[in-house]
């Protein structure tokens, strides 16, 4: 599976867009992006995944750059609430080899 | 109610004991997980299993056993705990190799 580096902190202010970035030069092929967050000691939640196009939810948008090299995790309008450790992952679930393996993150901490 | 119950949430145990954590989901999916998380790191996976006759087992299995008693109960149990077994420990589901995981709030385990 893809191994993935990110930050290990950020900071944002209340109101505005958060840009997280994630670089993963070796993914393969067949492998996704993952996104999750984990708050406080909760059990983590998945955000979005994306193969090789961008994409957006209600949560949050994904961009992926052409080559699949690294990709950006944007909260549009971050609250105090989106406080919380974001983990992007290289891997594939489908088949018989399951490959989601989750790093250190980024711990985002929102400010007022 | 939670969709992913893990039970106890807390437990503090001896070196040597035995003991079980139990997982229980309401979500019909076949796909059942377990990770360790220690402080400051990312979360590892223990063991998978991804239907009622199937077990694998992750990157850190190794003190670690499992049983897939239904398609709603996935159980992990520590034979002979050791103090370095000391984390908090999640269950997951997923409905199919979507990478979409739902997690258990956790289980937080002491080994004195």
């Amino acid at each position: 599976d893809a191994k993935t580096t990110q930050p290990t902190s950020m900071d944002c202010a209340e109101g505005r867009a958060a840009n997280l970035p994630c670089n993963h030069s070796t993914i393969s092929g067949n492998e996704y992006v993952y996104w999750y967050r984990q708050i406080h000691s909760q059990g983590p939640q998945y955000i979005i995944h994306g193969l090789k196009n961008n994409e957006t939810n209600e949560m949050a948008s994904l961009i992926i750059t052409e080559d699949r090299k690294s990709s950006t995790l944007i909260l549009p309008h971050a609250t105090l609430r989106d406080t919380a450790v974001y983990y992007c992952i290289g891997g594939d679930s489908g088949g018989s080899n399951y490959k989601l393996t989750f790093g250190k993150g980024t711990l985002l901490t929102v400010n007022p | 109610d939670a969709d992913v119950t893990q039970t106890p949430r807390n437990r503090i145990t001896k070196t040597g004991k035995r003991i079980m954590l139990e997982c229980s989901q309401t979500k019909g999916h076949d796909r059942m997980y377990w990770y360790r998380q220690d402080p400051g790191l990312g979360l590892r996976l223990i063991y998978y299993s991804f239907d009622v006759k199937d077990i694998n087992k992750g990157e850190i299995s190794d003190g670690y056993s499992v049983s897939r008693q239904a398609q709603a109960k996935f159980s992990l149990s520590l034979e002979s705990a050791i103090p370095n077994q000391t984390a908090l420990y999640f269950c997951a589901t997923d409905p199919g190799g979507t990478g979409e995981l739902f997690f258990g709030e956790g289980s937080r385990l002491t080994v004195l």
